[in-house]
């Protein structure tokens, strides 16, 4: 069984483009995070959804990020104009809300550098 | 609010010494607690959890044991390898899906 699919695993761009991640969660999962994670932070939660539908975006930093989830299979998490700070490595993670306390299973990540 | 405090590291052991990594949790109700690995380049897995007070999570040697007196989970195992060198996450769920990850501890496992 596939699990999390990120997209692309590494991303090296210049200040001021348009940087869009793709998550593909697992089959039957109707829960995605979007986690950023850094040296100087750590593992930060950004957004989260439910049925594909926003439930908690208030980890993301500022309006220049943005998170979609057209449909259950893929999810978007958009940053522009991208900034050096923006460097980091995403993660995509989901799980089956049954009783609300599910394991959560990440994709290997997106490394995102910004020149 | 909801938290978790783990053990800052860096931890270095020599290969067979005992490891204990050490997480505390704060939470209103049950929640179930987790510990995460992250090899370097890679993405956290589920290590093992424990959903209820008493209950012992356990997985590839490691053990983790639900204290709900002393709001402790912490991470312990018997000899360690240097395959075992990783970034360990204790971590936190208390309901509808919200996760608290701990800061992570890196451990360095030396032949």
């Amino acid at each position: 069984d596939a699990g999390v699919i990120q997209s692309p695993r590494h991303e090296v761009t210049e200040m001021g483009q348009e940087v869009t991640l793709r998550c593909k969660p697992i089959s039957g999962h109707n829960s995605l995070f979007w986690y950023r994670q850094t040296m100087m932070r750590g593992l930060e939660l950004l957004i989260y959804f439910n049925n594909n539908v926003p439930i908690d975006d208030s980890g993301m930093p500022e309006d220049r990020f943005s998170a979609k989830m057209p449909n259950a299979s893929f999810s978007t998490l958009k940053i522009q104009p991208s900034e050096p700070r923006d460097s980091a490595v995403y993660f995509c993670a989901s799980s089956l809300e049954a009783t609300g306390k599910e394991t959560q299973y990440f994709g290997p990540g997106t490394r995102l550098l910004v020149l | 609010g909801d938290s978790v405090t783990q053990m800052e590291g860096p931890v270095t052991l020599s290969e067979e010494a005992f490891l204990t990594i050490n997480c505390t949790y704060t939470a209103t109700g049950y929640p179930s607690l987790f510990w995460y690995v992250q090899y370097p380049g890679e993405g956290l897995q589920l290590l093992l959890k424990a959903t209820k007070a008493d209950d012992k999570g356990s997985n590839k040697g490691f053990e983790a044991t639900y204290r709900k007196e002393t709001t402790s989970f912490h991470l312990e195992k018997g000899s360690v390898q240097v395959s075992d060198s990783a970034v360990y996450f204790c971590a936190l769920s208390p309901t509808g899906n919200q996760f608290y990850f701990g800061t992570g501890t890196s451990l360095t496992v030396i032949p």
